[in-house]
């Protein structure tokens, strides 16, 4: 079936520094691919998606392209901020699932110190 | 303003009880979801509707109930068969037109204490 693995964290860095989160998929074809963000005690909200290949989603100053040849979707922003920390989660919805559902890789802890 | 709403925001309940968590949402969202979280994993689903009168079991229904009497009321019953109910839960709502999904989104999240 259909699955996300993400890089395990907490990712640990320093205000103004480069982030990179790694996300790799398991999917038949071209599944849509999303980035949620949690903060803590809070709900998900969508980050940025893209739902073909080579599609660069970007929101806030983070940024995600669809790498079909390398089943990837990496999260990247140039300069985190302290306000960045929370759980980041990436999730495909594929054709095993009808495009109906989202698979959720495990999340990875973003913490950004001063 | 529309959205989710998730209530109560925290919830305390004895071993062995029945309890529902209510999901309510005022986008004219068709589909729902609900799905499970414990610290340091990922969301599991629970269950899910994509139409009102119609849920499917997700990857983890056992012990698990839920109605969608109304497009925007999707409850979830944590029965006693469940054999372990405290976690983080959280409802969900997509539009999934054309048959694709959509943006999923989120309530303020349940949770759920069994003492």
């Amino acid at each position: 079936g259909d699955s996300v693995t993400q890089m395990e964290g907490p990712v640990t860095l320093s205000e103004e520094a480069f982030l990179t989160i790694n996300c790799t998929y398991t999917a038949t074809g071209y599944p849509s691919l999303f980035w949620y963000v949690q903060y803590p005690g809070e709900g998900l909200q969508l980050l940025l998606k893209a739902t073909k290949a080579d599609d660069k989603g970007s929101n806030k100053g983070f940024e995600a392209t669809y790498r079909k040849e390398t089943t990837s979707f990496h999260l990247e922003k140039g300069s985190v901020q302290v306000s960045d920390s929370a759980v980041y989660f990436c999730a495909l919805s594929g054709e095993n699932t009808g495009f109906q559902k989202l698979v959720f890789g495990t999340g990875t802890r973003l913490l950004v110190s001063p | 303003d529309g959205g989710i709403t998730q209530s109560p925001k925290y919830l305390f309940r004895k071993e062995g009880q029945n309890v529902t968590l209510s999901c309510e949402q005022n986008l004219n969202h068709d589909a729902m979801y609900w799905y499970r979280q414990d610290p340091g994993q990922g969301l599991r689903l629970i269950y899910y509707s994509q139409i009102v009168n119609d849920f499917q079991k997700g990857d983890i229904a056992e012990g698990y109930s839920v109605s969608r009497e109304k497009k925007e009321s999707f409850p979830l019953t944590v029965t006693s068969a469940q054999k372990n109910p405290t976690a983080f839960y959280l409802c969900a709502s997509s539009s999934n037109s054309g048959g694709v999904l959509n943006e999923q989104f989120f309530g303020p999240g349940t949770r759920l204490t069994v003492l």
